[in-house]
């Protein structure tokens, strides 16, 4: 079975600084990792995904994650917090290849950024 | 152009009620799918189409009811409303796994529909 812990639901950063939204997962198989942001009162939107390949996967908006199999882990980074990042984050792990598309999401980690 | 749209975007209603929402993509996707957010903001699947074919049933009450036309819409029935189906209901929609080009396991979201039991 697979599983998503995001740790900290409430992020708060100053404007201009990194941010950090930590993600562990657990999989019995290699996963696929997906990054969602969720702005307030709109659906989700793809921010990166890691499949296969580079560990370090860049996104959109200046957001990358890194793959850490040893760590279980996919933190999403921004070097510099931007006002308009305050948004709701999910973490997802999906089936590898060849599975339909079943994800499972973390409980979401609010961003907040603060002037 | 919206690629996953949904109607309605809220909906009030009083408990024992039978209400639908209406869920259709434009993206030519095979596979669609609903989820429900709680009020905490947890995501789960409830349900996937492929094709018009029920692919994935997340032990949801027999009172919802997925109903799928055409591969472009995903409807979802629910009956008998009670006060703990107060939700956002997103509906989503992505490519056949595998096919050459296609983005592995990349889902679209809809923009949800906040369903209020009364």
């Amino acid at each position: 079975a697979q599983s998503v812990t995001q740790l900290g639901s409430h992020v708060s950063v100053s404007e201009g600084a990194l941010v950090l939204l930590r993600c562990n997962y657990s999989s019995s198989v290699p996963p696929y990792l997906f990054w969602y942001v969720q702005y307030p009162n709109q659906g989700l939107q793809l921010l990166l995904k890691y499949t296969t390949g580079a560990t370090l996967v860049k996104g959109i908006n200046g957001f990358e994650a890194e793959f850490k199999k040893s760590e279980t882990s996919f933190h999403l980074t921004k070097p510099s917090a931007h006002m308009s990042d305050a948004a709701e984050y999910f973490c997802a792990v999906g089936p590898p290849s060849g599975g339909y598309n079943k994800l499972i999401f973390g409980a979401g980690t609010r961003l907040a950024v603060h002037p | 152009d919206t690629a996953v749209s949904q109607t309605p975007k809220y909906l009030v209603t009083q408990m024992g009620n039978d209400k639908s929402i209406k869920c259709e993509q434009n993206l030519g996707h095979d596979t669609m799918y609903w989820y429900k957010q709680d009020s905490k903001k947890f995501l789960k699947i409830m349900f996937s189409y492929n094709n018009k074919e029920l692919i994935i049933n997340e032990t949801v009450p027999n009172r919802f009811s997925p109903k799928s036309p055409d591969k472009a819409h995903l409807n979802l029935h629910i009956n008998s409303l009670e006060l703990g189906d107060s939700a956002v209901y997103f509906c989503a929609s992505s490519p056949l796994p595998g096919l050459a080009g296609s983005s592995y396991n990349e889902q679209f979201f809809g923009p949800g529909t906040r369903l209020t039991v009364l």
